[in-house]
Formats: C-alpha cells, sequence, structure tokens
C-alpha cells in the first residue's frame, strides 16, 4: 500500500523560507515521477512541483519557480520542497503525490502559513 | 493550460439517491481524466481512471463515463460513507489541471 507522510508545515513570515519533507513506503520509491500539490483554503487544487525519477529533470509552475525547488533522495525514499521568499499566496496545504498517469498516491497533507 | 470545469460546486443528495458530477475540458484529452475522492483530514483517493476504470478495492457503485470532452462519476445509490469532497484530474497534457471540486453533503 502506497503510503506518504508529509511534515515540515507551520507558520512562517513573509519572505522566509521553509523545507518540507515526505517519507515513502509501500512502492519502489525511485520508479516513480514524484510530486508537490497545494491547496489553499478554500481553493482548488494546484500543481507545484514534479521530479523525475533520478532527480535530473523538475518541473515547476511560474507562480513558483525560481523560488521553490523539489528534490528528493532515493536511498532514503524521501521527497523534499525547499520553499524560498514565501508569500501570503502561498499560504495552502501541500500534499505529496506520487506521478502516475495522474497522482495515484496522496500524503494526508501539512499546512503552510505565511503571515507576520 | 487545460481548462477543466466541474459542476455542481455543492451537492445534496439523500442516502439511495443516485448522484452525478461532471467535469468538462477546455479541449480534447481523450480518456486522460481522473475522478478522486477526499474526505476531511485524510488524503485524497483515486476512485476512477483514465474515465472509467474502477479503482482496485473501490465500490461498485461508483463510476465514470465520457464523451467527447465531458465527463461524468456517478454513483448509483448513495450512501453514508460516500459523504466527501470529490475533485476531477486531466493528465493528458502538463500541466496537469484539476476540477474545483464538488462538496457532496446529505440532504
Amino acid at each position: 500500500e502506497v503510503q506518504l507522510v508529509e511534515s515540515g508545515g507551520g507558520l512562517v513570515q513573509p519572505g522566509r523560507s521553509l523545507k518540507l519533507s515526505c517519507a515513502a513506503s509501500g512502492f519502489t520509491f525511485s520508479n516513480y515521477y514524484m510530486a508537490w500539490v497545494r491547496q489553499a483554503p478554500k481553493k482548488g487544487l494546484e500543481w507545484v512541483a514534479t521530479i523525475s525519477t533520478s532527480g535530473s529533470r523538475t518541473y515547476y509552475p511560474d507562480s513558483v519557480k525560481g523560488r521553490f525547488t523539489i528534490s528528493r533522495d532515493n536511498a532514503k525514499s524521501s521527497l523534499y520542497l525547499q520553499m524560498n521568499s514565501l508569500k501570503s499566496e502561498d499560504t495552502a496545504t501541500y500534499y505529496c503525490a506520487r506521478q502516475y498517469y495522474g497522482y495515484t498516491g496522496w500524503g494526508q497533507g501539512v499546512m503552510v502559513t505565511v503571515s507576520s | 493550460d487545460i481548462q477543466v470545469t466541474q459542476s455542481p460546486s455543492s451537492l445534496l443528495a439523500s442516502l439511495g439517491e443516485r448522484v452525478t458530477i461532471t467535469c468538462q475540458t477546455s479541449q480534447s484529452i481523450s480518456n486522460n481524466l481522473n475522478w478522486y475522492q477526499q474526505k476531511p483530514g485524510q488524503a485524497p483517493m483515486l476512485l476512477i481512471y483514465y474515465a472509467t476504470s474502477l479503482q482496485t478495492g473501490m465500490p461498485s457503485r461508483f463510476s465514470g463515463q465520457y464523451s467527447g470532452r465531458s465527463f461524468t462519476l456517478t454513483i448509483t445509490s448513495l450512501e453514508p460513507e460516500d459523504i466527501a469532497n470529490y475533485f476531477c484530474l486531466q493528465h493528458y497534457s502538463a500541466p496537469n489541471t484539476f476540477g474545483a471540486g464538488t462538496k457532496l453533503e446529505l440532504k
């Protein structure tokens, strides 16, 4: 069974940084692209970042490009999201997801609140 | 980006009632659409993939259909455990884009 457990969320001031982590189990982590998806309060879901199996290719929407960095450690079956220069509009629940013809496994999410 | 328009945004239904939720895409995506169920405080769960295929372990009262750019999720007879949020996702082209979601509540 796919298990994804996010951590690292919290309250952070605008302009500061935060790093999210996701521990994966129940599948061969290194065989899958992985992604981060977020949901702002009372809003729909938004894709945030994707990383290839080896980590050599990463993809971002314009809304976070240059500020967020996705990375992975296949030896530890872990996914990361480094978020810099945070803005109030980054306030959301962030989900780690296994990407395979859509998202075929999700974590429960971690809340990030950007506020002074 | 492909736009996905989901309706209704909320739905009141009675136990045993047939429920239908729709997603319409801004361009043709063949059958590259998934449906997900999400209960409060829980991870989203894959319900239907490739528009019509029921995910292993999900109840057979859930089904998906599509015609052209219109996709429907149907619950044939609503059960209490079906009360949740439902959303669709197109994975035909990057970036993957989501419907806005439907909040299903008991009447």
